[in-house]
C-alpha cells in the first residue's frame, strides 16, 4: 500500500532557530500533500495545503511567513517552522493524496508525524 | 469553528462487548467521512469511510453508520479487543481535497 515518510519523528531545537520536517511520498506521486498540527489530547487542525509546483494554500490563522512550505517534487513535501518559539512545540503530521488510490478510503495516507519541541 | 466533533473525549469498553463512537458535523456539504485510529505519537491509520449517499458501511468488526438528517454518524466496533484500544477520529469531506477532523475520542478496551 502507499507509504509516506515523515522525516524526523522528533527534534528538539533552541528557540529563535529554524526545523525542516520533511514528507516523502515512497510509492506514488503526490500532486497534493496536507499539513496537520495536533495539539495535546486535541484535534488535527489541518494548516495548509501544499500543491507541487505552486504556493501552498494556508488555512486561516496559519502564518504563512512562518510555516514555509515547499512542495518540489512530486514525493516530497517540506515543512519549515522558521524563528521557532516554545508556544510552536506540536506534533506536525504531513498526509499525501494518492490520486490512484482507492475511492473507499479517500487515497489519504499519513505520516508518522513530527514532535517538535522548541526551548 | 469545530465543524466535526465528538462530544465524548473518552470511553472505557469491556473486551467482548460493543463500542459506539459517536460524531456530529454541522456542514451540510460534506458528503464523504472517513474514521481513523491514532497511537499517541503516530500519524493517524484509515479504518473505515462511508459516502453520504449511504447510510451504513460494514467492514469486519468496524460499521459505520450515517444519518444525515441528524447530521450525526457513528462507529461500532463489535466485538471489542484490547488492541483497538487508542484515539479514534472522525473526519469529514465536502467537495475537496480537505479533511476536517473531529476532536477524537480515547477508546479503552479492558479485559
Amino acid at each position: 500500500g502507499a507509504v509516506v515518510s515523515q522525516h524526523p519523528s522528533w527534534v528538539i531545537c533552541k528557540s529563535g532557530t529554524s526545523v525542516k520536517i520533511e514528507c516523502r511520498s515512497l510509492d506514488f506521486q503526490a500532486t497534493t500533500m496536507f499539513w496537520y498540527r495536533q495539539f495535546p489530547k486535541q484535534s488535527l487542525m489541518l494548516m495548509a495545503t501544499s500543491n507541487e509546483g505552486s504556493k501552498a494554500t494556508y488555512e486561516q490563522g496559519v502564518e504563512k511567513d512562518k510555516f514555509l512550505i515547499n512542495h518540489a517534487s512530486l514525493t516530497l513535501s517540506t515543512l519549515t517552522v522558521t524563528s521557532a518559539h516554545p508556544e510552536d512545540s506540536s506534533f506536525y503530521i504531513c498526509s499525501a493524496r494518492d490520486g490512484e488510490g482507492p475511492r473507499k478510503d479517500y487515497g489519504y495516507t499519513f505520516g508518522s508525524g513530527t514532535r517538535l519541541t522548541v526551548v | 469553528d469545530q465543524q466535526v466533533k465528538q462530544n465524548s473525549p473518552s470511553l472505557s469498553v469491556q473486551e467482548g462487548r460493543i463500542s459506539i463512537l459517536n460524531c456530529d458535523y454541522t456542514n451540510s456539504m460534506f458528503d464523504y467521512f472517513l474514521w481513523y485510529k491514532k497511537y499517541p505519537a503516530e500519524g493517524p491509520t484509515f479504518l473505515i469511510s462511508i459516502s453520504s449517499i449511504k447510510d451504513k458501511n460494514e467492514d469486519g468488526r468496524f460499521t459505520v453508520f450515517l444519518n444525515k438528517s441528524a447530521k450525526h454518524l457513528s462507529l461500532h466496533i463489535v466485538p471489542s479487543q484490547p488492541g483497538d484500544s487508542a484515539v479514534y477520529f472522525c473526519a469529514a469531506s465536502g467537495g475537496t481535497d480537505k479533511l476536517i477532523f473531529g476532536t477524537g475520542t480515547r477508546l479503552q478496551v479492558f479485559p
